[in-house]
């Protein structure tokens, strides 16, 4: 069983510019979700893809935005990076009400 | 939106002793997952656990869902537990299958 991959592992980006995160989701999970950790806090949720289609989103602006493709990976990107998107982004899958899985994650730093 | 709170926020321990960790939440939840983050920034899956106690390993828990709590108990702590819990409540509503997690208790056991 494949678990959830994400690339690239570490990204540094200067303000103003965008970036695309990528996810492959763990093989049978049909449902992805993407979670935002900065330093000493806990993960918060930014959105969730399903069926290609957004089903629910966080307190987060258009800027983060995403995609879902038929094979389930997904995409998420930034534009405009401010020096607070800095963290370690998070990718999960699922199926159903099954638990989430994690990915190790992306740490982006925006300088 | 609902409220996750852990305690203790630090934890410093002996390797070989035991320790419970707090979860609170302040509002029904369809079910309740811990995690372990290491320091690598991984999430790995400990429970899910919408209720009764469940057990694996050095490791337990308990979800009373009823009075808004679970509670994490690691017994023989070894170093290799150090690291980050989170517990993590699971809501189906409007912003979809999110998880609100709670600001985690940051464990250090030492040799």
């Amino acid at each position: 069983e494949t678990g959830v991959t994400q690339s690239p592992t570490h990204l540094i980006k200067t303000r103003g510019q965008q970036v695309t995160l990528r996810c492959s989701s763990q093989s049978g999970h049909n449902t992805v979700s993407w979670y935002q950790q900065a330093l000493g806090q806990g993960p918060q949720f930014i959105f969730q893809y399903y069926r290609e289609e957004e089903n629910g989103r966080g307190n987060f602006p258009p800027r983060f935005s995403g995609l879902q493709f038929p094979n389930y990976s997904s995409e998420l990107n930034v534009n405009a990076l401010e020096l607070d998107d800095s963290a370690l982004y998070l990718c999960a899958s699922s199926f159903g009400g099954s638990p989430l899985h994690f990915g190790n994650g992306t740490r982006l730093t925006v300088t | 939106g609902i409220q996750v709170e852990q305690s203790p926020p630090d934890l410093i321990l002996q390797e070989g002793a035991n320790s419970t960790l707090r979860c609170n939440f302040s509002d029904s939840v369809n079910n309740l997952q811990w995690f372990h983050q290491n320091p690598w920034g991984q999430l790995i899956n400990l429970f899910y656990i919408p209720s009764g106690t469940k057990q694996n390993g050095r490791l337990s828990a308990t979800t009373v869902a009823t009075e808004r709590y679970s509670l994490l108990y690691i017994s023989s702590s070894q170093t290799t537990d150090s690291g980050v819990y989170f517990c993590a409540v699971f809501m189906n509503n409007n912003a979809g299958n999110m998880l609100t997690f709670g600001g985690g208790t940051r464990l250090m056991v030492k040799p």
